[in-house]
């Protein structure tokens, strides 16, 4: 079976300090693809970054980095001099290949306070 | 492009009532989901859809059915509405692409109260 793990149910910093969501799965699965996805109060679903599971370079975007870890089954997300728009709850989600499901997290809620 | 669109955006049943939310992508993918989101739970997956005509159960399909006539729309309904049904529902839909899972898109969600 397939998990996310999202841990920290919810994380307060002070703009401009760096913050790491923390996510774990688990698959059995050799082949599998991992997500990001923000939901600002707004509502709706923004994605932000997919990874495949032979692929573990980390990525930066911007204020944003992944760091993808198979020896321990992490897809940590960083975001870097957080600012009050960052505030959202952010999801992590797993696909195995040749399914068709996607799997989430419980999510994180990140309050960035000025 | 609109993307995912979803109607209505807010919808207050009494228990017992029916209803279909509507979703609609014109992106021109071929699977398309339907969600609920409850606090703490994440996204469930209640049904999805890998083309037109087919439909398939998620991890929490009962008390839904759902149906896909034509490629871009994907209906939602509650045959007879419960207060466990209280819940922001998302659809989103995907491409379908040979040896890889690309990401969901999205709409807005309809927000429905069943009292």
């Amino acid at each position: 079976a397939q998990k996310v793990t999202q841990a920290q149910t919810e994380i307060s910093v002070v703009e401009k300090e760096d913050v790491t969501l923390d996510c774990v799965y688990e698959t059995r699965d050799t082949t599998y693809y991992l997500f990001w996805y923000k939901q600002p109060p707004s509502g709706e679903l923004v994605f932000l970054i997919r990874r495949n599971s032979f692929d573990e370079q980390n990525e930066i975007s911007g204020r944003y980095s992944w760091n993808f870890q198979k020896s321990t089954s992490s897809f940590n997300f960083t975001i870097t001099a957080s600012q009050v728009v960052d505030s959202a709850v952010y999801f992590c989600a797993l696909s195995v290949y040749n399914t068709d499901k996607l799997i989430f997290g419980t999510g994180t809620r990140l309050q960035v306070f000025p | 492009n609109a993307g995912v669109t979803q109607t209505p955006k807010f919808r207050v049943l009494k228990t017992g009532q029916s209803m279909t939310l509507l979703c609609a992508q014109d992106m021109n993918h071929e699977y398309m989901y339907w969600y609920r989101q409850d606090p703490g739970m994440g996204l469930r997956l209640i049904h999805y859809s890998v083309g037109e005509g087919t439909t398939a159960k998620g991890e929490v399909p009962d008390g839904y059915n759902v149906s896909r006539l034509k490629k871009q729309n994907f209906l939602l309904g509650l045959e007879s509405a419960a207060p466990s049904q209280t819940s922001v529902y998302f659809c989103a839909s995907r491409l379908l692409a040979e040896g890889q899972y690309n990401e969901q898109f999205f709409g807005p969600g309809t927000r429905l109260t069943v009292l």
